[in-house]
């Protein structure tokens, strides 16, 4: 069974960081695309990061600069580290998986429960 | 970046009712679209991508049409679980970007 299992959420201070995690099992990270997608509460979805299979990345231009996407495969993980947080990156953040389907990825088949991290002082 | 608007932002419906959602990209995307269902406090569940293909496991009485620019998700006899948020999302090129969501009310 495919689950991920976010964590590192909670509260903190505008300019601070903080590294989110997501433990996948069921399925290697390594061989499939990861996101990263936010909600700020009560506000719609939105992307945020995405890497590749082959290690390449991608970033919102909201959070470029700040917020970095890696993993490690070794441990089957999804990690965001996220810098210079501002009040406006409160939001429950969401890891998500990318299938490769007739040579697309795109859409999100499997979340996990999503980590709320607050920016406030 | 691709603005993707969803109409109406809130459905009153009964169960039974027939349901259409609307979703507009303000440049083609093809058939590069996906629908979501987003229940309170729980992660977005995928029922339509590539704009008509049907999620293992959705059921049948969801569908999606459309290509380009307008698209749409169709419950065909609304159930009390389908009461939710329904959002659509983009993936023709980066960054990939959300409708603003589709409330479906008990009437």
């Amino acid at each position: 069974e495919v689950q991920l299992v976010e964590t590192g959420g909670g509260l903190i201070q505008p300019g601070g960081s903080l590294r989110l995690s997501c433990a996948a099992s069921g399925f290697s990270v390594s061989s499939n695309y990861m996101s990263w997608v936010r909600q700020a509460p009560g506000k719609g979805l939105e992307w945020v990061s995405i890497i590749f299979t082959d290690d390449s990345a991608l970033s919102a231009d909201s959070v470029k600069g700040r917020f970095t996407i890696s993993r490690d495969n070794s441990k089957n993980m999804l990690y965001l580290q996220m810098n210079s947080l501002r009040a406006e990156d409160t939001a429950v953040y969401y890891c998500a998986r990318s299938p490769l389907v007739q040579g697309v990825i795109g859409w999100f088949d499997s979340w996990g429960q999503g980590i709320l991290v607050t920016v406030s002082s | 970046d691709i603005q993707m608007t969803q109409s109406p932002s809130t459905l009153s419906a009964s169960v039974g009712d027939r349901v259409t959602i609307t979703c507009r990209a303000s440049q083609s995307v093809r058939n590069y679209l996906a629908w979501y269902q987003q229940k309170p406090g729980k992660a977005p569940k995928l029922l339509i991508y590539k704009a008509s293909s049907l999620e293992s496991g959705v059921p049948s009485r969801f569908s999606g049409s459309g290509s380009g620019t307008e698209f749409t998700l169709t419950i065909s006899s609304l159930q009390p679980d389908d009461f939710a948020t329904y959002y659509c999302q983009h993936c023709d090129g980066y960054p990939w970007t959300f409708g603003q969501g589709t409330k479906v009310e008990i009437k």
